[in-house]
């Protein structure tokens, strides 16, 4: 079947250092993956995705790159900022039909 | 367009009573789909509708949940006689016409829904 598994958080970084949030994942077939952000009293939104193995999705300074190999799509960025804090959610579509999320990971940046 | 609307944002009712949610996708979108999302877990898928086809259901909507999309625009989710466990929030999203699987879903805000 298909799943998404994510580290569990929180994570609580200082501002400006290294950010790695790791999703693995399970499926059948040739899913598509992706990285959902919400802030604080907001809606899920897009913050990056890849439709094939190798790819690599990008946005903000947020990368993650699909590796097929390792089942996985983890998320970086280099130096994140206080305005980063949220819960990040890693999920795939196998088909057009419905996204399989992971429980999420809430990340906390302090000044 | 200002995106997927969902009415109302909370709702709090008496274990046992029945209630409706809206959502609003975004105009030009014709799949729809709800989750349904508890504390500290990932949205959980719940049904699909392609225009006004409800395509798919997860075993998770009970036989006292029901989902309508009648003109292909807007769509209602009802609970009948919630218990407790249905306390989550609702989520509701869209995505593009003649998107494929590769496409991203557009989120609403949700409705947290609380049972007392």
């Amino acid at each position: 079947g298909n799943s998404v598994t994510q580290m569990e958080g929180p994570v609580t970084l200082s501002e400006e250092a290294f950010l790695t949030i790791n999703c693995t994942y399970t499926a059948t077939g040739y899913p598509s993956l992706f990285w959902y952000v919400q802030y604080p009293g907001e809606g899920l939104q897009l913050l990056l995705k890849a439709t094939k193995a190798d790819d690599k999705g990008s946005n903000k300074g947020f990368e993650a790159t699909y590796r097929k190999e390792t089942t996985s799509f983890h998320l970086e960025k280099g130096s994140v900022q206080v305005s980063d804090s949220a819960v990040y959610f890693c999920a795939l579509s196998a088909s057009f039909n419905k996204f399989y999320f992971g429980s999420g990971t809430k990340l906390n940046v302090k000044p | 367009d200002t995106g997927v609307s969902q009415n109302p944002r909370h709702k709090i009712t008496k274990r046992g009573q029945n209630v409706t949610f809206r959502c609003d996708p975004i105009s030009e979108h014709n799949r729809l789909y709800w989750y349904r999302q508890t504390l500290g877990q990932g949205p959980e898928f719940l049904t699909y509708f392609q225009n006004e086809a409800q395509l798919e259901k997860s075993r998770l909507l009970s036989d006292r949940f029901s989902a309508e999309r009648p003109k292909g625009s807007f769509s209602t989710l009802e609970i009948q006689r919630t218990e407790q466990g249905d306390s989550a929030m609702y989520l509701c999203a869209s995505s593009p016409t003649g998107a494929g699987a590769h496409s991203e879903q557009f989120f609403g805000p949700g409705t947290r829904l609380t049972v007392l």
